[in-house]
């Protein structure tokens, strides 16, 4: 069976401190990466999402950067992080494109 | 641009009754997902829907979808307090030639079933 895998599952961070966040997909090949964020009380916003090895497609201009370095490796960066960079943020992966996706667990981050 | 709008926001539900919930999306669609978060929680899919007309059923759940209205629905038949949760429902539109399915998520509904 699959697996997806995010961490950390908290992170409180200083204004302007950089930013890694990971996600690995255990149990499938070439899948289909995707992050997301969620505001407080809000819907998912698509950050940024993956079709393979070194493919990344940016949805909305951020202060964010993906990548993926490995078939099941996505990775979330940041330079240097805002306020406004405070959110839950999901990883998910699907099979394809006639699939559902499926999210890991999260990571909160908050910044202060 | 595909807008997802769902109503109502917030649903204050008894337990045993039935109710309704409804998405809404602004343009042509491939399919449409209905996924549940528990607070602090991540997403758990609940229903693909593929075509017009479908319908589909999981214990007390049924999610439809009309593709001409673009409209899916999601019933909750004699709610149970194990069903409170936030529940979203999320479009995608395959492009041309693409290899993956962008979804854009509703605001999602608060579901709160009490005793």
């Amino acid at each position: 069976s699959q697996t997806i895998h995010q961490w950390p599952a908290t992170l409180v961070q200083p204004v302007g401190s950089p930013l890694s966040l990971e996600c690995t997909v255990e149990g499938t090949s070439n899948p289909n990466l995707y992050w997301y964020r969620q505001a407080a009380g809000r819907g998912l916003q698509l950050l940024f999402y993956s079709v393979g090895i070194g493919q990344i497609s940016s949805e909305v201009p951020q202060n964010l950067s993906a990548s993926r370095p490995q078939d099941r490796q996505f990775i979330l960066s940041s330079k240097k992080l805002l306020l406004s960079d405070s959110g839950f943020y999901l990883c998910a992966w699907s099979r394809n494109s006639n699939q559902p996706q499926h999210f890991g667990d999260g990571t909160r981050l908050s910044i202060l | 641009e595909l807008k997802v709008e769902q109503n109502p926001l917030f649903l204050s539900m008894q337990e045993g009754k039935n109710y309704t919930i409804y998405c809404n999306y602004s343009t042509t669609s491939d399919r449409l997902y209905w996924y549940r978060q528990d607070p602090g929680k991540s997403l758990e899919s609940l229903f693909v829907l593929l075509s017009n007309g479908a319908v589909k059923q999981e214990g007390r759940l049924m999610a439809s979808l009309d593709t001409k209205a673009r409209l899916s629905t999601l019933h909750i038949t004699a709610a149970v307090h194990d069903l409170s949760a936030t529940y979203f429902c999320a479009v995608t539109r395959l492009y041309y030639g693409g290899a993956t399915n962008k979804l854009i998520f509703g605001t999602g509904t608060l579901l709160a079933v009490q005793p």
